[in-house]
């Protein structure tokens, strides 16, 4: 079964410094990738996805991530933080299920990201 | 259409009572699934449906736990006799293809 470590429950940075998020993935396949970010009491926004081809990924909001795949990893960068970068964070990697070109997303228990002013 | 919605936002209910959530998917999207995020946790999944089959479900999902998508439009989630574990709050997302989910603002459920 496929799962998903994020090491970092919180993380503190200052405003405009750089950001890496790490994700680590276990699935025996080619696994599909995806980074989401939650603010409180909300949905999960999609920032960006992996499925394959070029292992770095540019998202929205100015996030990128880079697929390792000796690394099993999919960490998740930004090389200037701001203040309304301030939210959840969750990896997921998706398996394919039944029905098709479906997957099934397993995510991981997230990283909380404070921004210091 | 704007994106998945999600009825009611929050729902307090006693111990013992049933509940049911309403999840209204992107039109186009075929695919809808359902699941749980409790406190300081990623989202785990409960079920998915593809159209108005259900082709999937958790053993999270007990026998308390049904859902049901009529005509492959609108899911409903329900929950019978609720316990206090039950408390979370219940994410909806559907997708289409390969495109990444796209998820509901959630109904957050507490269980008194």
């Amino acid at each position: 079964a496929q799962s998903v470590t994020q090491p970092d429950i919180h993380i503190t940075v200052s405003e405009g410094a750089s950001l890496e998020l790490r994700c680590n993935y276990s699935y025996g396949a080619t696994p599909y990738l995806f980074w989401y970010v939650q603010s409180p009491g909300q949905g999960l926004q999609l920032l960006l996805k992996y499925f394959s081809g070029d292992t770095l990924v540019q998202g929205i909001k100015g996030f990128e991530a880079e697929f390792k795949r000796s690394q099993s990893s999919f960490n998740l960068r930004k090389p200037s933080v701001h203040w309304s970068d301030a939210a959840e964070y969750f990896c997921a990697v998706g398996a394919m299920g039944s029905g098709g070109s479906n997957y099934k997303l397993t995510f991981g228990k997230g990283t909380l990201l404070t921004v210091n002013p | 259409d704007t994106g998945v919605s999600q009825d009611p936002r929050h729902k307090i209910t006693k111990r013992g009572q049933n509940v049911t959530f309403r999840c209204d998917p992107i039109s186009e999207h075929n695919r809808l699934y359902w699941y749980r995020q409790t406190l300081g946790q990623g989202p785990e999944f409960l079920t998915y449906f593809q159209n108005e089959a259900q082709l999937e479900k958790s053993r999270l999902l007990s026998d308390r736990f049904s859902a049901e998508r009529p005509k492959g439009s609108f899911s409903t989630l329900e929950i019978q006799r609720t316990e206090q574990g039950d408390s979370a709050m219940y994410l909806c997302a559907s997708s289409f293809g390969r495109d990444g989910y796209t998820f509901g603002s959630g109904t957050r459920l507490t269980v008194v």
